[in-house]
């Protein structure tokens, strides 16, 4: 059975410090893995997505995440933190054909000014 | 294009009582996915529908119930309310037809509480 544990449900920063959320999956196939946000009292917005196409994802807002199978991970990261980007960060993983997607626990991201 | 819209937003019930959510998908989407989220459990998946048809289903009691219609709008239901049913129901689209990759669009939400 797939998996996605994410490591650190809250995470603090420093505005303009590096954001690095940690995501390690646990799947029998090639998995297909993404990032999700969430505001407060919102839906689940996509951030990127791994499609097999390349190792390193770029997604909106200067997220990017690196797929590496030898460690089993797909950490998120973003060079400079803002205020804006405080919000709850979800992993999740999908097997194959249309399967739902396994979310992780999420990440809760606090920025500090 | 207008994103996939929840009814609706909160909803106050006792236990006992059932309830209707109802979720709008994307124009052109033909799946529709449930999702659970509470602090304790996080997200879980309810179910998916998919041209009408109840395509993947989670591991949720028979109280929790769906279905679509053909304009792909989807209704889930909730009969005989538990207390520990109180949470956040997302609602997501997608085309449902492109495979693993196939991106899913999250509407707002319905708040649920249970009292």
């Amino acid at each position: 059975a797939q998996s996605v544990t994410q490591l650190g449900s809250h995470v603090s920063v420093s505005e303009g410090a590096l954001v690095l959320l940690r995501c390690n999956y646990s799947s029998s196939v090639p998995p297909y893995l993404f990032w999700y946000v969430q505001y407060p009292n919102q839906g689940l917005q996509l951030l990127l997505k791994y499609t097999s196409a390349a190792t390193l994802v770029k997604g909106i807002n200067d997220f990017e995440a690196e797929f590496k199978k030898s460690e089993t991970s797909f950490h998120l990261t973003k060079p400079s933190a803002h205020m804006s980007d405080a919000a709850e960060y979800f992993c999740a993983v999908r097997k194959s054909g249309n399967t739902p997607l396994v979310f992780g626990k999420g990440t809760r991201l606090s920025v500090i000014a | 294009k207008a994103g996939v819209t929840q009814t609706p937003r909160y909803l106050i019930k006792t236990r006992g009582q059932q309830v209707t959510l109802s979720c709008s998908p994307i124009s052109g989407h033909r799946s529709v996915s449930w999702y659970q989220q509470t602090p304790g459990q996080g997200l879980q998946f309810l179910f998916e529908y998919f041209s009408e048809t109840q395509r993947n289903k989670g591991n949720f009691p028979g109280r929790f119930s769906g279905r679509q219609f053909s304009n792909s709008r989807s209704e889930m239901n909730v009969s005989t309310l538990e207390l520990g049913d109180s949470a956040l129901y997302l609602c997501a689209s997608s085309t449902g037809t492109s495979g693993p990759t196939d991106t899913q669009y999250f509407g707002p939400g319905t708040r649920l509480t249970v009292l």
